[in-house]
């Protein structure tokens, strides 16, 4: 059973672009959250997707936006990269709002740099 | 959300056993306490999670006292592949939390060191 898996691995672009990362859910899950990771912090809660749509959203500006399929793999897109928008970026996936288990599992990430 | 409070860092030798504690003086009555691993450009791993008292399981021990207001996360006789950033996390992801399960709020950990 594969767990959860983003690509690509690692991306470099250039100040103003824009950027889609994906990610696939682990068997059976259908909620997934997408963090930001800087070097040396904890990683930080962009937003969560459940049925298609943005549930929940943390502290972050309308430059990041995301999607979910009915397949309940999710893209994160991120417009007009700052150099600060380098980071770590984690999508996280969930059994359904209706399990015990609350358990987040956790990808490998992407390695995002902007220069 | 409540806050934590843990140490930056902590070193220990091999097979020993160790102690990482955490504060969170602010939680709620539908708070759990949840521990989170990660290694170096891994996405974190989750640990352990409990709301009072004892939790145990095959990894580590989650001790909580009655006030609750701090919990250790208890790591027996650990190796060099124990070496990761530990994260503790509040909030509320219990069983019965709904749609609020899986906005996590991680803050910078406690990066443990085992040394030979």
């Amino acid at each position: 059973d594969a767990g959860v898996t983003q690509s690509p691995t690692h991306l470099i672009k250039t100040r103003g672009q824009q950027v889609t990362l994906r990610c696939s859910p682990k068997s059976g899950h259908d909620t997934v959250s997408w963090y930001q990771q800087a070097l040396g912090q904890g990683p930080q809660f962009i937003f969560q997707y459940y049925e298609e749509e943005e549930r929940q959203r943390g502290n972050f500006p309308d430059r990041f936006s995301g999607h979910q399929f009915p397949n309940y793999s999710s893209e994160l897109n991120v417009n007009a990269l700052l150099l600060g928008d380098s980071a770590l970026y984690l999508c996280a996936s969930s059994q359904p709002l209706d399990s015990v288990n609350t358990e987040a599992f956790f990808g490998q990430g992407t390695r995002l740099t902007v220069v | 959300l409540a806050k934590t409070t843990q140490p930056i860092s902590m070193d220990s030798y091999e097979g020993q056993e160790v102690n990482i504690t955490c504060s969170h003086n602010n939680i709620a009555t539908n708070d759990y306490i949840t521990w989170y691993q990660q290694f170096p450009s891994q996405g974190p791993r989750f640990i352990i999670q409990g709301y009072k008292t004892k939790v145990t399981n095959e990894v580590a021990s989650l001790f909580i006292p009655a006030d609750r207001k701090s919990s250790t996360l208890s790591l027996p006789r650990v190796s060099l592949s124990d070496t990761a950033v530990y994260y503790c996390l509040v909030g509320d992801t219990g069983p019965d939390s709904g749609a609020g399960s899986y906005q996590l709020t991680f803050g910078k950990g406690t990066k443990l060191s085992v040394i030979p």
